[in-house]
């Protein structure tokens, strides 16, 4: 049973408009959130995170929201550039005593941002 | 660059056997992650080490194993190779064991093909 899902495999926008990727977790003790972007022969880069006690992050063009009621998270990209065209995973911890940190990831959305 | 290393890049191999795939962490990080991405798969969380020892356990079968060494270097261990262990291997590295905050760097991967 998948814990993080990420229902939409792609996306795809225009050069400057908004992006945004969702995600949905089940696990109710998930407590830290993570985005990451993959380009095609490269391993996963961290891109932005949150913390359980936030609803909002933003860094630069990059912001994540969480809806902890929901359990939903979202990641809003503005403006989209043509080198944001990559594929982009949704991650989650359980970091319940810090003893472990191993990511529980969604199967990732490939967004496509043409000019 | 993310300053985690990981060999070989590309493995060839055929069903029955055992390869080794290796990772060195970035510098000064004491925790190094294992992790499977199958096609259509997101990346499957397989074993933790923190500081040479096992600290959590994901997914792997019992024909892996792993190890971290002394200089914080980890092999992964695959034998008994078989068509459905073809997949990419990541490593990841982070500074602790847990905890918010301790995201986790990835290495290129290895792509193991078992023909």
């Amino acid at each position: 049973d998948q814990q993080v899902k990420q229902n939409s495999p792609s996306l795809s926008v225009q050069e400057g408009r908004i992006s945004i990727l969702n995600c949905d977790y089940t696990n109710s003790m998930f407590d830290y959130f993570l985005w990451y972007k993959k380009y095609p022969a490269e391993g996963p880069t961290f891109l932005i995170s949150i913390s359980s006690i936030k609803d909002k992050n933003e860094d630069g063009r990059f912001t994540v929201f969480l809806n902890k009621s929901a359990k939903h998270l979202s990641l809003h990209i503005v403006p989209s550039q043509p080198g944001d065209s990559a594929v982009y995973f949704c991650a989650a911890s359980s970091n319940y005593g810090g003893s472990q940190g191993n990511l529980i990831f969604g199967k990732g959305t490939k967004l496509s941002v043409k000019p | 660059d993310s300053g985690v290393t990981q060999t070989p890049k590309h493995l060839i191999t055929a069903t029955g056997q055992r390869v080794t795939l290796r990772c060195s962490p970035r510098s000064g990080d004491l925790s190094v992650y294992w992790y499977q991405q199958s096609l259509d798969q997101g990346l499957q969380f397989l074993i933790q080490y923190y500081n040479g020892e096992e600290r959590a356990k994901g997914n792997i079968l019992e024909r892996f194993s792993a190890q971290q060494f002394p200089d914080l270097h980890s092999e992964l261990n695959l034998s008994s190779l078989e068509l459905g262990d073809s997949a990419l291997y990541f490593c990841a590295s982070s500074v602790a064991a847990g905890g918010p905050h301790n995201e986790q760097f990835f290495g290129p991967g290895t792509r193991l093909t078992v023909l």
